[in-house]
């Protein structure tokens, strides 16, 4: 079985500053890991994904997320905010030969000016 | 290529009415999923298919609720008779096989009066 903790419903972070979003999952087997992003009024985008391979991914808009097994974490990053990163942010886990995604309950982020 | 499209983007209804929502998938994924996104509870897998077979239903919140997938490029989720409760956002996705990213369409908000 899967299931992800998204740590924080709200970010606050002012425009320029270190964005951090904390995702934890947990997999009984080999995990598949995304985060998605929904801008208001929109379905949800795929910002990056971990399959295998390299554990630090970079996505769109500048985001990046490392894989750490021996945390069980896959947290989102983005050195510098702008204001058009305010979103909800979701990150999902899918277990090797699973068929279904499974999410963590998002993170809004909100950038101060 | 055209993302999964759903119809109708908005649906405002009346207690006891059906309403139907529709999802064309993006072609050549064999995987689709409908989704319900409400304030309260989040994000809900209401039902999967693989390979247009129904897979798990077990989100499905009632016997009003159906989901038909009768081909690969087409499904349905139908509500009969609507409530007020059901008023959510529902969104349709799709995924390819390995690692099985969902793709979502933009999404219908249904407002049951």
């Amino acid at each position: 079985a899967q299931s992800v903790t998204q740590l924080g419903s709200h970010v606050s972070v002012s425009e320029g500053a270190l964005v951090l979003l904390r995702c934890n999952y947990s997999s009984s087997v080999p995990p598949y890991l995304f985060w998605y992003v929904q801008y208001p009024n929109q379905g949800l985008q795929l910002l990056l994904k971990y399959t295998t391979g390299a554990t630090l991914v970079k996505g769109i808009n500048g985001f990046e997320a490392e894989f750490k097994k021996s945390e069980t974490s896959f947290h989102l990053t983005k050195p510098s905010a702008h204001m058009s990163d305010a979103a909800e942010y979701f990150c999902a886990v899918r277990g090797q030969g699973a068929q279904k995604l499974v999410f963590g309950q998002g993170t809004r982020l909100t950038i101060n000016p | 290529d055209a993302g999964v499209i759903q119809s109708p983007r908005h649906e405002v209804t009346e207690m006891g009415q059906e309403v139907t929502l529709r999802c064309k998938p993006i072609s050549g994924h064999n995987s689709l999923f409908w989704y319900r996104q409400t304030m309260m509870r989040g994000l809900e897998l209401l039902i999967y298919f693989n390979n247009n077979v129904p897979i798990d239903d077990s989100g499905m919140p009632e016997d009003r609720f159906s989901a038909k997938m009768p081909n690969a490029s087409f499904s349905t989720l139908k509500i009969q008779p609507s409530e007020p409760r059901d008023s959510a956002v529902y969104f349709c996705a799709s995924s390819p096989r390995e690692p099985g990213e969902l793709f979502f369409g933009e999404g219908s908000r249904l407002t049951v009066l």
